[in-house]
């Protein structure tokens, strides 16, 4: 079974410039996390879909950042305009049943984030 | 709000020998699950052993195992006979109601 996908896996960026990040989750999996793990740091969730609907997003910084999971399979996250504070791992993980906080999640490699 | 506090930002241990990863969290909810992941350097995060809170026996999943104290609201992890492959951050993470929330995890190092 094929795991989590992510691209990239690497970007640098310049602050104030955009920069979008791809996932495609486990054939199957209904929910869809992101989360922000910063370096030394536990990953945090950023913003949380079951299928194609939006469960989560109370800590998306919505002024920069913003997330849509079209047809309820790939995600797309975008921010827009990076801050030097941005500089981040973006994981993405998905689960096989529903939104429970407790169903096991299975993570993607992630994509590191340097932002200068 | 949840919170999760592992103290230990770094372990060691001997090759072949046990070290156990503290973690205590902080809740209201009665009914939840508390999770150990290991994030081996540049590779996925992977699920290590669960715990259901309504549950008394101790969780075990081959050479791990847990020693869950409910009422002191602390989950920690043994790693019994220790390989170089066991070397990784260490994640305990709550999950209630709401989102899974993550401690600041432990670095363990397997020296040969």
């Amino acid at each position: 079974e094929a795991g989590v996908a992510q691209s990239p896996r690497y970007k640098i960026i310049e602050k104030r410039q955009s920069v979008a990040f791809w996932c495609n989750p486990i054939s199957g999996h209904a929910t869809l996390y992101w989360y922000q793990q910063i370096l030394g740091q536990g990953p945090k969730l950023l913003i949380q879909f079951q299928n194609n609907g939006v469960v989560d997003d109370s800590q998306l910084p919505k002024d920069r950042f913003s997330a849509e999971r079209l047809k309820g399979v790939d995600s797309t996250l975008k921010i827009q305009p990076a801050k030097l504070e941005d500089s981040a791992v973006y994981l993405c993980a998905s689960s096989l049943f529903s939104a429970a906080s407790y169903n096991e999640q299975f993570f993607g490699p992630g994509t590191r984030l340097t932002v200068l | 709000a949840q919170t999760v506090t592992q103290s230990q930002p770094e372990m060691s241990v001997q090759e072949a020998e046990t070290v156990t990863l503290s973690c205590t969290y902080d809740t209201s909810e009665s009914d939840y699950y508390l999770f150990w992941y290991k994030q081996p350097p540049s590779r996925q995060m992977i699920l290590v052993i669960r715990q259901e809170a309504y549950k008394q026996q101790n969780a075990t999943e081959n050479r791990f195992s847990v020693n869950f104290q409910k009422a002191a609201k602390s989950f920690s992890l043994k790693i019994s006979d220790s390989q170089l492959g066991d070397a990784a951050m260490y994640f305990c993470a709550y999950a209630g109601a709401q989102k899974l929330v993550f401690g600041q995890g432990t670095r363990l190092t397997i020296n040969p």
